[in-house]
């Protein structure tokens, strides 16, 4: 069975503060893809980043980070200089093989305040 | 990607009552699926639609309940049968894009039943 752990249920930062969110997965396929989403008060889902298993290499875009590390079965994500505009609800969500669902995680909720 | 519309965006229902919720997508897809998220949770998957044939309910989700359709490769609906306040929620569609590598998100319904 697929899992997806965010251990973290609320962060709360100062704007201009470095965030990591924590994402741990769990499944027996060798073939996965992960995935961030941010939901802000709105309730609309916006797609961040996709990994699959075979790319541990770490992305950055801009302000934000992921650190993918199948030892541990992570894949966590670091926004930098933290923005008001980044407070949401961001989830972590596991693919398995030629699945065709999304195992969700249950979201960490950031507040970035001035 | 992959642009996703639905109606309504958000609605206040009596208990008992049934609401009809619509998803566009505008390109054809062979899947589309209906989550849930309840107040302050994560997504869970209510079902996967294919066109064609009936639809695939998971675990703890009933045809009865939650009746979908899905007439042709672009849209697709899910009603919301004999409501009762516990049916509050945001309810969302979703369609991998043409390559299968991304899941993509309505902008969801938010239901609130009275």
């Amino acid at each position: 069975a697929q899992k997806v752990t965010q251990a973290q249920t609320e962060i709360s930062v100062v704007e201009k503060e470095d965030v990591t969110l924590d994402c741990v997965y769990e499944t027996r396929d060798t073939t996965y893809y992960l995935f961030w989403y941010k939901q802000p008060p709105s309730g609309e889902l916006v797609f961040l980043i996709r990994r699959n298993s075979f790319d541990e290499q770490n992305e950055i875009s801009g302000r934000y980070s992921w650190n993918f590390q199948k030892s541990t079965s992570s894949f966590n994500f670091t926004i930098t200089a933290s923005q008001v505009v980044d407070s949401a609800v961001y989830f972590c969500a596991l693919r398995t093989g030629t699945a065709s669902k999304l195992t969700f995680g249950t979201g960490t909720r950031l507040q970035v305040t001035l | 990607s992959a642009v996703i519309s639905q109606k309504p965006s958000r609605d206040i229902c009596q208990r008992g009552t049934s609401l009809t919720i619509q998803c566009q997508v505008d390109s054809q897809v062979t899947m589309m699926f209906w989550y849930r998220q309840q107040p302050g949770q994560s997504l869970t998957l209510i079902a996967t639609a294919n066109q064609g044939s009936e639809a695939t309910y998971e675990s703890g989700f009933v045809i009865d309940k939650f009746p979908i359709s899905r007439p042709n490769l672009t849209f697709s609906t899910l009603t919301v049968s004999n409501m009762s306040p516990e049916d509050s929620s945001i309810y969302l569609c979703s369609v991998w894009d043409r390559g299968g590598d991304t899941q993509y998100f309505g902008p969801g319904t938010r239901l609130t039943v009275l």
